[in-house]
């Protein structure tokens, strides 16, 4: 199973919007509404952002949106702000396993 | 609140086998599904497998077979991830999650590192 396809950077200025792509096939991406986000600051553990596609856990804040099309998801982060800055993956269920993104750094200029 | 604790960090010289616990609390730990995840340094996540937690039986994704072992021991609500036959390249940090949904991991340990070196 390959990894998920997620761009290695991304940037923004505090208050801009930013929109982090993940691409993978009709047999987890697109196959399934099982696609979770998760924020990564250095040396901590990962922290659940988004799960099945568009749900925000509890304590998660609004401005953490997430969709998908056809075979590529999305992770929307609007009124960028300095705790922001971190890595992001994705991950698909694929009917039998978990698939994670090669990951996305984040950068608040 | 839920809590998974891991062991902590080990050094290892290569052949060697390494163990790492994962103490849960806060949670029927019967109730939901762990998994395993390895970020080798300055690597991306990489999914490991799982452990079904009420009947023991473990899934290990395609390059952990064999050298990886998941285990459970119900009465102290701890997972393990045994490794033989170390080399360089498990040199990572291994993280445990709990499975709340449908591959989707709520709760994560602090991570171990595993360092493999002589």
């Amino acid at each position: 199973q390959s990894a998920l396809a997620q761009p290695a950077s991304v940037s923004g200025s505090p208050g801009q919007s930013i929109t982090i792509s993940c691409t993978g096939t009709s047999s987890d991406v697109g196959g399934y509404n099982h696609v979770s986000w998760y924020q990564q600051h250095p040396a901590k553990a990962p922290k659940l952002m988004i799960y099945d596609v568009t749900n925000r856990p509890s304590g998660v804040s609004n401005r953490f949106s997430g969709s998908k099309s056809g075979n590529t998801a999305s992770l929307t982060i609007s009124g960028l702000q300095a705790e922001d800055e971190a890595d992001y993956y994705c991950t698909s269920y694929t009917g039998s396993a978990t698939v994670f993104g090669g990951g996305t750094k984040l950068t608040v200029l | 609140q839920v809590q998974l604790v891991q062991s902590g960090s080990e050094l290892k010289q290569p052949g060697a086998s390494v163990t790492v616990s994962c103490k849960t609390s806060g949670y029927t730990f019967t109730n939901y599904a762990m998994n395993w995840v390895r970020q080798a340094p300055g690597q991306g996540l990489e999914w490991m497998g799982w452990i079904n937690t009420n009947t023991g039986n473990p899934s290990y994704a395609q390059g952990f077979k064999g050298r990886f072992v998941f285990s459970l021991d119900t009465s102290v609500s701890t997972a393990y991830l045994q490794i033989s036959s170390l080399t360089g390249e498990d040199t990572a940090v291994y993280y445990c999650a709990r499975d709340w949904l449908r591959a989707v991991f709520d709760s994560w340990g602090q991570g171990t590192l595993v360092t493999v070196s002589s």
